[in-house]
């Protein structure tokens, strides 16, 4: 079975620094993965989503890497703000369902 | 931008009651999908539907629960007797193409406190 672990737990960071969210995940025989970002109390948002055969996807000061081969991802965080504070959750498929990590909370000091 | 929307926002109930989850996914979407996470825990998979029928289900998914989509718009999960360990929030999501393919899309949640 699938089993996704997120690396830390939890990272506090002052504003503006640069920062990496690592996902590791058991099975490589994944159709994609994708990173959300979680609210307290709040539902899911996506942030990105790479495909198997691709190596990252970038969305504004977020960029995602994907090496299928060694079970790894990570989500570099570019000049972060307190706005950023969030849980970020990375989550692969294998075409039938998502396998969630516990994710990474993460508070950005103003 | 469109959403998936889900009712109620929080629901308390007896242990024992009947509840239901309604979900109305993205319009053009194809796939569908209730997820629950339990406090502090990993966001797991229940079931996936598509075409009218269930495609996939966990073992969490067990006789206690059932998903309906009774016309164009609305997905809804029952949970038929509840139990304590029911209470998590529970979450639809809704894909255009077949997960493998494409973005899923979630809602905010539906948090269900079973008493």
């Amino acid at each position: 079975k699938q089993e996704v672990t997120q690396i830390p737990a939890a990272l506090s960071v002052p504003e503006g620094e640069n920062l990496v969210l690592n996902c590791s995940f058991t099975d490589s025989a994944i159709y994609n993965l994708q990173w959300f970002r979680q609210d307290p109390g709040k539902g899911l948002t996506s942030l990105l989503l790479i495909q198997s055969s691709q190596r990252e996807q970038t969305s504004g000061r977020l960029n995602a890497s994907l090496d299928k081969s060694s079970g790894r991802s990570t989500l570099y965080i570019a000049a972060s703000q307190p706005g950023d504070s969030a849980t970020y959750l990375c989550a692969v498929t294998n075409g039938n369902q998502f396998y969630f990590g516990t994710g990474t909370s993460l508070t950005v000091i103003p | 931008e469109p959403e998936v929307t889900q009712t109620p926002s929080h629901q308390v109930t007896q242990m024992g009651q009947e509840v239901i989850l309604r979900c109305v996914p993205i319009s053009n979407h194809l796939y569908f999908y209730w997820y629950r996470q339990i406090l502090g825990q990993k966001v797991e998979f229940l079931v996936s539907f598509y075409n009218n029928e269930i495609s996939e289900k966990s073992e969490i998914f067990d006789d206690q629960f059932s998903v309906e989509r009774p016309d164009g718009s609305n997905f809804t999960l029952k949970i038929r007797s509840t139990k304590l360990e029911d209470s998590a929030m529970y979450f639809c999501a809704s894909g255009l193409t077949l997960l493998g393919a494409g973005e899923l899309f979630f809602g905010e949640g539906s948090r269900l406190t079973v008493l």
